[in-house]
């Protein structure tokens, strides 16, 4: 158990509606991360926020948003979602803000299914 | 920005043997490496990583080796088991954005057969 929790586990949805995916960081860290998971694009980084600000910004979609919170968990937004959003979502964190040079603890993911 | 390549894809070995997994990175400027292993149904989890001022580094059944000059470096595991089946993954600094984040191979399934 890495420390790092996701809500739901699991999601099913329809194209063009919108969820939200809910990160808390294991105690102590103040960066948490969002990745996609997908069979054909392996992981990859959508964005990382620092004590509630946004530090980098990767692959992320404009329908897409996110924000930390002054407890620092964080929520992933996904709007007018489309069959292609079907993925593995998942959250990591770390203590500090150099997501390059330090361990990044990830949680066991959310799996979203858009029918 | 950085691009880290992965290989094999998928590797089969007997319980007992040996398993290596390679990744090659762009950046000169990557100094730090770490492995994530995945099990089924679980989030990445990190397994061993090393730094650019170290050439190795291990931990029981599990080595990472570094070679900066050819960009590469390696996951050992020593006298796999069952249980060491899931997929790797390597990873590399992406120096192209804000902060950095990191950039992650394709990843390697292992399978260990008993």
């Amino acid at each position: 158990d890495s420390g790092v929790t996701q809500t739901p586990k699991h999601l099913i949805t329809a194209t063009g509606q919108r969820v939200t995916l809910r990160c808390s960081p294991r105690s102590g860290d103040l960066s948490v991360y969002w990745y996609q998971q997908s069979l054909d694009q392996g992981l990859q980084f959508l964005i990382q926020y620092y004590n509630g600000e946004e530090r980098a910004k990767g692959n992320i979609l404009e329908r897409f948003s996110a924000q930390q919170f002054p407890d620092l968990h964080s929520e992933l937004n996904l709007s007018s979602l489309e069959l292609g959003d079907s993925a593995l979502y998942f959250c990591a964190s770390s203590v500090g803000g150099s997501g390059s040079l330090e361990t990044q603890y990830f949680g066991p993911g959310t799996r979203l299914l858009v029918l | 920005g950085e691009n880290v390549e992965q290989h094999p894809s998928t590797l089969s070995v007997q319980e007992g043997d040996s398993a290596v997994i390679k990744c090659t990175y762009s950046d000169s400027a990557s100094n730090y490496f770490p492995w994530y292993k995945q099990e089924l149904g679980k989030g990445p989890q990190l397994i061993i990583d090393i730094r650019s001022n170290v050439g190795e580094k291990k931990d029981q059944r599990i080595a990472v080796t570094l070679n900066k000059t050819a960009k590469h470096f390696s996951l050992h595991i020593t006298e796999t088991q069952p249980e060491d089946s899931a997929v790797y993954f390597c990873a590399a600094p992406n120096y192209g954005g804000s902060q950095g984040n990191l950039i992650f191979g394709k990843g390697t399934k292992l399978s260990v057969k008993p």
